[in-house]
């Protein structure tokens, strides 16, 4: 199964500000996602992040807020950018495992963002 | 991919068998009923799929209905630690992502 370390694990943010999420993957997977999980909401799908190429976001979100970065198979940034209160939330990097010849997602551990 | 409804909280005692129901009426013939859950603080956990047959592992139990319109997931012997959102979800990977519900929140009381 794999492992994914998600950093940081928490922050505290001003305002205005920016703030870069790391997910590190042990073994390389094609798939990987960044969830958002708003306070007592259920998780929402920011956008696909694709190696190589743009990331693919869902509707309500978009490149200049949330930029991602997928440089090689085993890694992925989530930028929450220009902050606000309304972003704190807790950001959930995702990658897909088909090792066991089927899918199924893993998550990482998030990051609880808080914006002041 | 299909929606599916759940109870939005459940209780159970604690030693006792949690039976969380499912309905995804609309589920597609070639997409699975997968169950995750989340502890509090913590990513969502794969627990169990399956197609049409029922399955079971370490964790659990899905049971799914003949004409695949709901299932139910058991936890046999409900623990303190099993306290946790339970999300139910019909989906066919093709490269497409996962989309989460609202789930239940099974509470398992002492």
């Amino acid at each position: 199964s794999a492992v994914i370390s998600q950093k940081p694990s928490r922050d505290i943010c001003q305002r205005g500000t920016s703030l870069t999420i790391q997910c590190q993957v042990d073994s390389q997977v094609t798939m990987m996602f960044w969830y958002r999980q708003q306070p007592g909401q259920s998780l929402t799908l920011i956008a696909t992040a694709n190696q190589g190429s743009e990331a693919t976001y869902e509707s309500g979100f978009v490149i200049d807020k949330f930029p991602i970065s997928r440089p090689n198979l085993t890694f992925s940034t989530l930028t929450v950018s220009n902050m606000s209160p309304e972003d704190s939330s807790i950001y959930l990097c995702s990658v897909e495992d088909r090792s066991k010849g089927y899918e199924k997602l893993f998550f990482g551990s998030g990051t609880q963002l808080s914006v002041l | 991919d299909a929606k599916t409804t759940q109870p939005t909280s459940m209780d159970c005692a604690e030693g006792r068998a949690a039976n969380l129901p499912c309905n995804h009426s609309t589920i597609s013939g070639n997409e699975y009923v997968y169950w995750y859950r989340q502890i509090h603080s913590q990513g969502p956990q794969y627990i169990i799929h399956g197609l049409k047959n029922n399955e079971t592992n370490e964790m659990a139990s899905l049971i799914i209905t003949e004409d695949r319109k709901s299932s139910t997931l058991i936890l046999p012997h409900a623990t303190l630690r099993d306290t946790a959102v339970y999300y139910c979800i019909a989906w066919y990977s093709g490269n497409t992502p996962l989309v989460f519900g609202k789930g239940t929140r099974l509470s398992v009381i002492a």
